[in-house]
């Protein structure tokens, strides 16, 4: 129940398209979800995050979009850019958890010219 | 600040032999993350820390992983003995407060032959 389940596990878009990410959970006590940036021989990188009480975040190209009902969130790449190639990631916090987070498989994007 | 700062950055070892990952985490943070990274498991969170004191190590894998965190700047995941399916990406992560934002170091990549 403390799963985070992440689709696709790879993806590959061309230079100005959209990439979307999905992530979706069951258990209801889950408060803060965060996306994670992580390039190759880096390490993972907070990129944005959002809270259950609104229904989408956006910063710049970034958006997520929250649907409480449905248990889902997903990121949007908007205008995709070769140097948004990278491995996201999703994760969820538990409420009452410290500052733990569940984190979900990944997703590799590759964004072509 | 320089960040989390995490060394080695590369380990290469033989079975049997122990191995000590170090840690130091940015200045002022009081929860300490360590995680390990492979491409069968993902992201997993092994221990975590806070004010010094582990919290939860559900996720360390066996009596083999050992942590500690003798002050507010150190930590060390100790293996002892390795073995080659300890071959990962090992990485430290800090954060200010609950549900906040974990900041990464940029691993230590070990291989165990």
């Amino acid at each position: 129940q403390q799963q985070v389940k992440q689709s696709p596990q790879s993806l590959i878009v061309q230079k100005g398209g959209i990439s979307i990410i999905n992530c979706a959970y069951e258990n209801t006590a889950f408060d803060y979800f965060p996306w994670y940036q992580q390039f190759p021989g880096k390490g993972p990188a907070l990129l944005i995050a959002i809270r259950p009480d609104v229904s989408e975040k956006k910063e710049g190209r970034f958006t997520i979009s929250f649907n409480k009902s449905a248990k889902q969130f997903s990121l949007h790449i908007m205008d995709s850019q070769p140097g948004d190639s990278a491995t996201y990631f999703c994760a969820a916090h538990l409420t009452g958890t410290a500052s733990k987070l569940t984190f979900g498989t990944g997703t590799r994007l590759q964004v072509t010219l | 600040d320089a960040g989390v700062i995490q060394s080695p950055r590369h380990e290469v070892t033989e079975m049997g032999q122990e191995v000590t990952l170090r840690c130091k985490p940015i200045s002022g943070h009081d929860y300490l993350f360590w995680y390990r990274q492979t491409m069968m498991r993902g992201l997993e969170l092994l221990i975590y820390f806070n004010n010094n004191v582990p919290i939860d190590d559900s996720g360390m894998p066996e009596d083999r992983f050992s942590a500690k965190m003798p002050n507010a700047s150190f930590s060390t995941l100790k293996i002892q003995p390795s073995e080659p399916r300890d071959s990962a990406v090992y990485f430290c992560a800090s954060s200010l407060d609950r549900a906040g934002e974990q900041y990464f170091g940029p691993g230590t990549r070990l291989t165990v032959t």
